[in-house]
């Protein structure tokens, strides 16, 4: 069966550091890849979208960029973080039904 | 614009009473229509998904919802509810047709009362 893998849960950085999520899915290929962010009271909202390795699609201009250097594997960073960057980042992957997601990581920039 | 709406941001219903969540989209092309239920502090986990036939969709943990393709709209409904069903509900929808960019409404928190 597809699992996917997100961490960490829990991430408590200051203004101006580095950032990488990373998220891993297992029992499938070729899937389709995304991150969303999650604000209070704002819904999700898509950052990123990837139907291949190495293609990648932005929804959101930001502090925020993704790559995929493996089939299964997505990443999202960010070179300095910025206090707006705090939320809750969710990645998600989809092959033939709606997109599964992974629990989360829980970001807060300080 | 495309977009989807989630009427009602919170809705408070006594355990065991029916409840409607309302969602509506804007688009003028075929769409895939899902529903996700979110526990505290936790992702997103599939209630149900609309991709053609049938309109009357039934989904997990007694869901389901309907595609009124006239009204642009696919409701989620349950005849009686628990408290457990108390999280927060999002309604997503795929305008492309396929599943490489999935838009979410804003959300509904479902409040169940003892």
């Amino acid at each position: 069966s597809q699992t996917i893998h997100q961490w960490p849960a829990t991430l408590v950085q200051p203004v101006g550091s580095p950032l990488s999520l990373e998220c891993t899915v297992e029992g499938t290929s070729n899937p389709n890849l995304y991150w969303y962010r999650q604000a209070a009271g704002r819904g999700l909202q898509l950052l990123f979208y990837s139907v291949g390795i190495g293609q990648i699609s932005s929804e959101v201009p930001q502090n925020l960029s993704a790559s995929r250097p493996q089939d299964r594997q997505f990443i999202l960073s960010s070179k300095k973080l910025l206090l707006s960057d705090s939320g809750f980042y969710l990645c998600a992957w989809s092959v033939s039904r709606g997109p599964s997601f992974g629990s989360g990581t829980r970001l807060t920039v300080v | 614009a495309q977009s989807v709406t989630q009427l009602d941001s919170q809705v408070p219903v006594f355990e065991e009473a029916p409840v409607e969540l309302r969602c509506n989209y804007s688009s003028s092309v075929s769409v895939y229509l899902f529903w996700y239920v979110q526990y505290p502090n936790q992702g997103l986990q599939l209630l149900l998904k609309y991709l053609s036939g049938s309109t009357l969709v039934k989904g997990i943990n007694g869901f389901e919802a309907e595609f009124n393709k006239s009204q642009t709209s696919f409701h989620l409904r349950k005849p009686s509810v628990h408290i457990s069903d108390t999280a927060e509900y999002f309604c997503a929808v795929s305008f492309s047709g396929g599943y490489q960019k999935v838009t979410f409404g804003t959300g509904t928190k479902l409040q169940v009362i003892p």
